[in-house]
């Protein structure tokens, strides 16, 4: 099984409406991530969260709010969609003592009409 | 602030050939790390290797290793005997560790010829 895996993998949603993204890890790891792909951007940080207590924001985290529901979950929302969030959507992990990497989930593809 | 370059768009490389990639950074902070993620067009981004900024000697895994010069801030990918399956898009990224969060470079394209 994946150690980071996200939900819904895509999603069509309508200018105006709410949306959830949701990211568990099983890594145990105290760190998670939301970045933002779009094509010749490269990712860019929305939020991180370095333990269920700490939230922060990213470089472009407007339009965009996050939960840390437990030290395994990180939800994203959206909550009134614009076809401008239309992206790819990566949530990551890294681990507190070895942040030499962090681990990547499969992606969220969002197109907002 | 911290600034990932690369300017690479796109690159062609014949099959069991080298190919580099190259990647510039610009940072303040004297403690940083880099990083090197491949993204196939399955869209999932795979680690591929990691230089801390401390390191003597330049970071090699498998057929990847990392061409390190601090002085000219770059960090350039070095791929030996390309393969079919390298194919994909290439990112650099940098964490300073005095904020713990990624940046990244805009990526290059990556086609193997066979």
């Amino acid at each position: 099984d994946a150690d980071v895996t996200q939900t819904p993998r895509n999603r069509i949603t309508k200018t105006g409406k709410r949306i959830m993204l949701e990211c568990s890890q099983t890594k145990g790891h105290d760190r998670m991530y939301w970045y933002r792909q779009d094509p010749g951007l490269g990712l860019r940080l929305i939020y991180y969260s370095f333990d269920v207590k700490d939230i922060n924001k990213g470089e472009i985290s407007d339009g965009y709010s996050v939960s840390r529901q437990a030290q395994a979950k990180f939800s994203l929302s959206l909550e009134s969609a614009i076809p401008n969030q239309t992206a790819l959507y990566f949530c990551a992990t890294s681990d507190l003592f070895q942040t030499n990497e962090q681990f990547f989930g499969p992606g969220t593809r969002l197109t907002v009409l | 602030a911290q600034k990932i370059t690369q300017t690479q768009p796109g690159m062609f490389v014949q099959e069991k050939e080298a190919v580099t990639l190259d990647c510039t950074y610009d940072t303040s902070d004297p403690s940083y790390g880099l990083f090197w993620y491949k993204q196939p067009s399955s869209g999932e981004m795979i680690f591929l290797i990691y230089q801390g900024s401390y390191d003597q000697q330049n970071a090699t895994e498998g057929r990847y290793s990392l061409n390190f010069q601090k002085a000219r801030k770059s960090a350039n990918l070095v791929i030996s005997a390309s393969q079919l399956g390298d194919s994909a898009m290439y990112f650099c990224a940098m964490r300073d560790f005095g904020n713990e969060k990624l940046t990244f470079g805009t990526g290059t394209r990556l086609t193997i010829i066979p």
